[in-house]
This record gives structure tokens, sequence and C-alpha cells, in this order.
């Protein structure tokens, strides 16, 4: 089956800690994406990819970092310079600006 | 700074009414996205309407596109109680590659 794999589902870090979230796709799709949304907001993108070996901000890339060291995959890093990384973390992908293909998301709490 | 506005927040209506949700965004565009998201779910595209075009259909779904405007319509016609759901758009800026922008959605409600 093609599509778009988020894990885990729900994760819990103490505060101080980095945590990594996973995102991998096998639609063989350039673009991917990470978001973030909180109760009730919309979606504010963190970082998003181009190609391989590349990476741009989005609106709210403090206290987070990616990589991008294949077409597949895009873990996200949530530091520990994240003052307020309780919410639920959303990966997508797509091909150039066409439609974006999304996870079922991760619920990140700090404890 | 979050591209795309909806409006109303929150709609409620019974089943079978139809359904207008309004975007508008601020920059000039190359295309516009609309996505579905039910509750702590991922988001699923439902209708992508690029800067050149106006109006498209899919099934019951009716999206427009005014850019002199800036803003745009999602129309859901004969709505089912399975519509109920968070609708978000989603812009393309021009000149931005690939960045993708959302707006902070609009609740539907749809009453059985």
């Amino acid at each position: 089956d093609g599509g778009i794999t988020q894990s885990p589902k729900y994760l819990f870090r103490k505060e101080g800690q980095n945590v990594t979230l996973s995102c991998e796709q096998n639609l063989n799709h350039d673009a991917m994406y990470w978001y973030r949304q909180d109760p009730g907001q919309g979606l504010r993108l963190i970082y998003y990819s181009q190609i391989v070996n590349d990476f741009q901000k989005g609106d709210i890339a403090e206290g987070y970092s990616v990589s991008r060291e294949k077409k597949e995959s895009f873990p996200l890093t949530v530091t520990s310079a994240q003052k307020n990384p309780t919410a639920f973390y959303l990966c997508a992908s797509s091909i150039g600006q066409g439609p974006a293909f999304f996870g079922q998301g991760t619920r990140l709490t700090v404890v | 700074s979050q591209q795309g506005e909806e409006d109303p927040q929150a709609l409620s209506i019974q089943e079978g009414e139809n359904a207008t949700m309004n975007c508008s965004y601020k920059t000039s565009i190359n295309n516009l996205q609309w996505y579905r998201q039910n509750s702590g779910r991922g988001l699923v595209h439902l209708i992508l309407i690029r800067s050149n075009e106006r109006e498209k259909h899919s099934g019951r779904l009716r999206v427009t596109l005014d850019t002199s405007k800036k803003s745009s319509s999602l129309l859901i016609t004969a709505s089912r109680a399975a519509d109920t759901a968070s609708y978000f758009c989603a812009t393309h800026p021009r000149g931005s590659n690939y960045k993708l922008t959302f707006g902070k959605g609009t609740l539907l409600t749809v009453n059985p």
C-alpha cells in the first residue's frame, strides 16, 4: 500500500529532553512538510523540504530541527529549546505543488 | 504567519442543507486547495483550484476562486452527518516554491 506513515501515534517527553518524530512515505513524492496543530487551531508550518538534502524553515521553526537524507524520510526533532512542545504534529508529502497527502499524526505530550 | 483565514469559524446545519465556507488569503497564489479533517486525524485533500480557474466541481463540492478579492468559497450541497469535520483552505504563495500554508479552519457540524 502506498502512503505516508507517522510514528509513534502518541509520544511522551520529559522536560529538557529531545525527541524525534518519524515520517516515512513510499509515494515517491519530492516535497515533504511538518505542521503543528494546537487544539481548535489550524496548521502551522514548521519545516518543509523540496528535495533530498535541502529544507526550509516554515513559520514556527524555532526549537525544531529536521533532516532529509533520503527521499522517503523526513524526521522532525523537537528540541529542549521548544518551550511549549505539547501539540499534534502532522507530516505531509506532495508532488510539487499538487495535493498533499497526510499521515495520521503524532500527539506529543510533555510530562 | 498564516496565509488563509476561513469564515465562519464554526457552522451548524441540518442534514440536506447546503454548507458554504469562505477563505481569504493575503498574497498572490499559484493554487488554492481545500482539505477536510476528522477529529484527531490527518487531513484529506478535497479539491485544488489553480489561480487561472474561477470554479471547480467535484461530486457535491463546488469551489470558487476570486483572485481579485483574494478569496475562495467551498460549497457542500445536500450535506450529510458524515460531512461533519473541520475544513481548511491552503495556498501555495506565488514565488515561494513548495511552501504550503493553511488557515485556521471551519468546524462544520451536520445534525441528523
